[in-house]
């Protein structure tokens, strides 16, 4: 079955550190990668995608390509500022009937320090 | 209003209580969904509605029944829960097959049951 693993949190950086958060997913076919962001007392709000291979989403400094040959989709950002502080979503898309769904690993709690 | 709204945004129960919760989405999706989310553990998808047609349930309790009267509302009536549903309930809507398959999400309902 289709599945997504990111390292584990918490992920503590001060200001204007470089930040990677690593997912790796399983999946049969050729799903659609998507990172996801939850600040504080908020629903998910989608922060980039990738729809195939070699292809990066990039939103707000936050980068991630998407490599079918390692099945990894990490995500990066040069600089982190204290707004970035957040859980951290990765996700693959597969299709079931007329719906897409989302297959969501665990999340990465990031915190950013002044 | 815009979006994806929920409401109520915070709900205290008890374990013989009724209540339901709401979901309406202004963006003219398609399809709809619920999720449970839980402290530590990945986000669950509890049902999925697509063009108000239940094409997926994964294997939810009983105690949980959705409602999607159409396409741009959807409902989870709660009933006889028990301290484990305790957790954020987040509903989304995305627009099938065209949309790019991403989800959007509403802020979510904090459920406690005592």
């Amino acid at each position: 079955g289709n599945s997504v693993t990111q390292m584990e949190g918490p992920v503590t950086l001060s200001e204007e550190a470089f930040l990677t958060i690593n997912c790796t997913y399983t999946a049969t076919g050729y799903p659609s990668l998507f990172w996801y962001v939850q600040y504080p007392g908020e629903g998910l709000q989608l922060l980039l995608k990738a729809t195939k291979a070699d292809d990066k989403g990039s939103n707000k400094g936050f980068e991630a390509t998407y490599r079918k040959e390692t099945t990894s989709f990490h995500l990066e950002k040069g600089s982190v500022q204290v707004s970035d502080s957040a859980v951290y979503f990765c996700a693959l898309s597969r299709s079931s009937g007329s719906a897409r769904q989302l297959t969501f690993g665990s999340g990465t709690q990031l915190t950013v320090l002044p | 209003e815009t979006g994806v709204t929920q409401t109520p945004r915070h709900l205290v129960m008890g374990m013989t209580n009724k209540k339901s919760l709401k979901c309406e989405q202004h963006l003219g999706h398609n399809a709809m969904y619920w999720y449970k989310q839980s402290a530590k553990k990945p986000l669950e998808l509890m049902f999925v509605y697509s063009l108000e047609e239940r094409v997926e349930n994964n294997s939810v309790p009983s105690r949980f029944s959705p409602e999607c009267p159409n396409s741009s509302h959807l409902f989870l009536h709660l009933h006889t829960l028990q301290p484990e549903d305790s957790a954020l309930y987040l509903c989304a809507s995305s627009q099938d097959p065209s949309g790019g398959y991403e989800q959007y999400f509403g802020p979510g309902t904090r459920l406690t049951v005592t």
